[in-house]
């Protein structure tokens, strides 16, 4: 069965600052994997699929890299919006999250 | 507009049952792959159950074998999770959502139902 770690577990981030999120596989997912938002009290929303491709209606600021088992979620400009808990996920397995909190 | 609307969430003592439903609108049901995801109180994101378009293959996460069952019915839009000998742990948000791809991504959520196992 396939592990996914996220890192860091949490990250205290101004607006306006830059986010960089990462989602390590314990074997290759090749280009297999999603990445979701979840805010307080709601349902996650799908962000990014096949690593790198945003979801409908998704801002540009939100992007994925990576492949095999390395990959990384980084929002270029946080959004008041943004701060959330972020889950990646291949197949039935999802990361444990990264929570981004205001500094 | 794709909705998913869950219902049959509440209050079972462990040991007991509860039959959660989700109600499909807004795009073709029985064209797509449907799953349940759920959320233990402030923990992350647990994979529960899937079942194919037609309902001829599901399966499961370990820990729920022989206790759950997914279903669905094609007719009605809907997708069912029976749930037997509920344990503490199973308490949690249930979250029905659509399976848009070969590995499970999930491109539309319900907006949970809680299920609370306690005595």
């Amino acid at each position: 069965e396939i592990v996914l770690t996220q890192s860091p577990a949490t990250l205290s981030l101004s607006p306006g600052e830059r986010a960089t999120l990462s989602c390590r596989a314990s074997q290759s997912v090749s280009s297999y994997l999603a990445w979701y938002q979840q805010k307080r009290g709601q349902a996650p929303r799908l962000l990014i699929y096949d690593a790198s491709n945003r979801a409908t209606g998704i801002p540009a600021r939100f992007s994925g890299s990576g492949s095999g088992t390395d990959f990384t979620l980084t929002i270029s400009s946080l959004e008041p919006e943004d701060f959330a808990v972020y889950y990646c996920q291949h197949r039935t397995t999802f990361g444990q999250g990264t929570k981004v909190e205001i500094k | 507009e794709v909705q998913l609307v869950e219902s049959g969430g509440g209050l079972v003592q462990p040991g007991g049952s509860l039959r959660l439903s989700c109600a499909a609108s807004g795009f073709s049901f029985s064209t797509y792959w449907m799953q349940w995801v759920r959320q233990a109180p402030g923990k992350g994101l647990e994979w529960v159950a899937a079942i194919k378009e037609d309902g001829s293959e599901k399966y499961y996460v370990d820990s729920v074998k022989g206790r759950f069952t997914i279903s669905r019915d094609n007719a009605k839009n809907s997708l069912y999770l029976q749930m037997n000998s509920l344990r503490v742990e199973d308490t949690a948000v249930y979250y029905c959502a659509r399976v848009v791809s070969h590995y499970d991504v999930s491109d539309y959520w319900g907006q949970g139902t809680l299920v609370t196992v306690s005595s």
